[in-house]
């Protein structure tokens, strides 16, 4: 069974451009959550999704940043514009349709986004 | 809300000896508390969870950890390190009614042979 992947790997942009990451969650998981990883500090939440539906968007830090999740299945997290204090590893996890608490999240390799 | 605090960014072990990995937690509700794993340039792994069963709970490759509610800790111990278990180890906290994990800061283990 393929586990959370994400794409792309590694991205580099200028400040001010606009990057799109994306995520693949594990087949049949309804539960989606990204986080964030800024430099030295702690792994952060950003928001879950059930399905399509935006669950908790409490951790998105402004509104340059946009995250979808077209027909329940794949999601995208945009930033547009990119500032420098959004350099980090951007990862995703994916959790079962049970939807229990304590079910285990799977967290994709993260993208590591780079703003010059 | 919920938080956890690890202590040492970084933990330095000989090949076989004890790993001892701490975190303490800091909960309004009763919380449930994980370790996950991040091997080099791989995703977080859950190594063990505590979900209100049994305090001392055991994981995959021979690691455990022992909740304790009077220190509000939850710290991950192997008994003999072996050069696989060099990676990022996360101490992370969720509500009962909260699926959001608040991760601490990460504690980077290297064995030395």
């Amino acid at each position: 069974e393929a586990g959370v992947t994400q794409f792309p790997s590694h991205s580099v942009i200028e400040k001010g451009q606009t990057v799109t990451l994306r995520c693949d969650p594990i087949s049949g998981h309804d539960n989606l959550y990204w986080y964030r990883r800024v430099m030295g500090k702690e792994i952060k939440f950003l928001l879950h999704f059930v399905k399509e539906s935006k669950q908790d968007e409490s951790g998105m830090p402004n509104n340059r940043f946009l995250a979808e999740r077209t027909g329940g299945t794949y999601s995208t997290l945009k930033v547009q514009p990119a500032e420098l204090e959004d350099s980090g590893v951007y990862f995703c996890a994916s959790s079962s349709l049970a939807g229990y608490v304590t079910d285990t999240q799977y967290f994709g390799p993260g993208t590591r986004l780079t703003v010059l | 809300a919920q938080s956890v605090t690890q202590l040492g960014s970084h933990v330095s072990v000989s090949e076989g000896a004890l790993v001892l990995l701490r975190c303490n937690y800091s909960s309004s509700v009763p919380p449930y508390l994980f370790w996950y794993v991040q091997y080099p340039n791989q995703g977080l792994q859950l190594l063990l969870k505590y979900t209100s069963a049994a305090t001392l709970v055991k994981g995959i490759n021979g690691f455990e950890a022992e909740f304790k509610k009077s220190e509000t800790s939850f710290h991950l111990t192997k008994p003999s390190a072996h050069m696989s278990d060099a990676a990022e180890y996360f101490c992370a906290v969720s509500g009962s009614n909260d699926y959001k994990l608040s991760f601490g800061a990460g504690t980077t283990v290297t064995v030395r042979a």
